[in-house]
């Protein structure tokens, strides 16, 4: 299993829609969490950071629930320009960073 | 600020052959990392360094070498060039590992 599963989707979704996609961990050790947002054929950007309070930064919202392990990415009013692979990252150690594989998603006209 | 940067953009190697790939970060950052990232495996840290003169192994650094002899400069070595190591290298920064802005990418095809 790995340490850090996400659905790779795609999520098809039309504009203005909310989407939320989660991402689970395996090790309890892992203690920081984040979203980055990579674009085909791009670097990954660092999107948001992950609280257990929640984080919310605009249209976008992160929570992390440490009891069921997982971590999760809410998008409002979905734009076209969101439409990008979504990675969740988890930090045990300066040597333990485990990368998802990323949730593809697709907003449509 | 350029940020980080990666030379060079596509490189096409033998198998056997070696190569340094080059990152340079301009934001005065003391840990650097380079990942790999292969289709439905997401991105696996190679290699890290917290500052200059110390690196570590990350999670998949068979085949790989590095240095720091500055702040600004992780250059990654490939060794002996195989198959296996065709894949998209993408060198980070960060302050304290958290929060790691990316260059933009090596892209490496071994034959």
């Amino acid at each position: 299993r790995k340490e850090v599963e996400q659905d790779p989707g795609p999520f098809n979704v039309p504009e203005g829609a909310t989407v939320a996609f989660n991402c689970t961990y395996s090790n309890s050790a892992s203690q920081s969490f984040f979203w980055y947002r990579q674009d085909c054929r791009k670097e990954p950007k660092l999107l948001m950071s992950v609280y257990s309070s929640g984080n919310e930064d605009g249209r976008f919202t992160a929570q992390l629930n440490r009891a069921s392990q997982y971590i999760s990415l809410l998008i409002r009013d979905s734009k076209l320009s969101d439409s990008a692979t979504y990675l969740c990252v988890g930090y045990s150690s300066a040597s333990k960073i485990i990368f998802g594989s990323g949730t593809r998603l697709s907003i449509r006209p | 600020n350029a940020g980080v940067t990666q030379t060079p953009k596509f490189q096409v190697l033998k198998t056997g052959q070696s190569m340094t790939l080059q990152c340079a970060q301009d934001m005065n950052h003391e840990y650097m990392s380079w990942y790999r990232q292969d289709p439905g495996m997401g991105l696996r840290l190679i290699h890290y360094s917290v500052g200059a003169g110390i690196t570590d192994q990350g999670e998949v650094p068979n085949g790989y070498n590095v240095s720091r002899s500055t702040t600004e400069d992780f250059p990654l070595r490939l060794l002996s060039a195989a198959p296996s190591q065709t894949s998209v290298y993408f060198c980070a920064s960060s302050l304290q590992g958290y929060e790691q802005y990316f260059g933009p990418g090596t892209r490496l095809t071994v034959t």
